[in-house]
């Protein structure tokens, strides 16, 4: 059974960096083809995807993100950990991370963590 | 880059049938995969593949694509089926995710 929880603050001040952590079972991310991603939903918002990690450690990044962004996978421990430096109360949002199986190509985020909802506010 | 379009809204009685529509600008060879999110949870993956329906997901729920359309129909609508629902395909040429702007179905 897989699943997946994130964790991490509730409550950054503006120009901090939020670090989040997605701690998973039911899976391994050395397996080839597993990847973990993050997602995010700003209150009453569509979904905005992040970022990914992939099992051979390569890593993608949403492009209006990407100078912000940075994910790393610890695969002993079970985690993915993304950070978001320079927080902006526009990035208060739900955050989810997600299993992902690219064995098949464009395969969807067939498991989700519960989400951690994160405000940025002074 | 992909764009998916979606209706922001979508109202349906009861027992009728609900089509949600996805509009990208270059589905191509991709395939499309559509989730549901009740208030307050997390998403749910109702149709992968374009029509297939994961384990555990009512055979009330199905998926097309046609050309640069995708639908999720969803027959014989029960209050529960209240939610949000986005479509969602992996763009290959760059290399990452993209979701649509997500439906409000209503069940009236």
């Amino acid at each position: 059974q897989i699943t997946l929880k994130e964790s991490g603050p509730t409550l950054v001040k503006p120009t901090q960096t939020l670090t989040l952590t997605c701690t998973f079972s039911g899976f391994s991310l050395s397996t080839s083809g597993v990847s973990v991603g993050w997602i995010r939903q700003p209150p009453s918002r569509a979904l905005e995807w992040l970022a990914v990690v992939y099992w051979d450690d390569d890593k993608r990044y949403n492009p209006s993100l990407k100078s912000r962004l940075t994910i790393t996978k610890d695969t002993s421990r079970n985690q993915v950990v993304i950070t978001v430096t320079n927080m902006d109360p526009v990035d208060t949002a739900t955050y989810f991370c997600a299993h992902n199986d690219i064995s098949v190509a464009g395969a969807p985020f067939d498991f989700w963590g519960p989400g951690a909802l994160v405000t940025v506010s002074s | 880059s992909h764009v998916l379009t979606q209706p922001p809204s979508v109202s349906v009685a009861p027992g009728k049938t609900a089509r949600i529509s996805c509009g990208g600008n270059n589905f191509g060879s991709n395939s499309v995969h559509w989730y549901q999110q009740r208030p307050g949870q997390a998403p749910v993956l109702v149709i992968h593949y374009n029509s297939d329906r994961p384990s555990g997901i009512p055979e009330r729920f199905s998926g097309s694509k046609s050309g640069n359309t995708a639908a999720l129909t969803i027959s014989r609508v029960e209050a529960g089926d209240e939610a949000d629902y986005y479509c969602q395909v992996w763009d290959i040429s760059s290399d990452h995710p993209v979701f649509g702007g997500g439906t409000k179905l209503t069940v009236l």
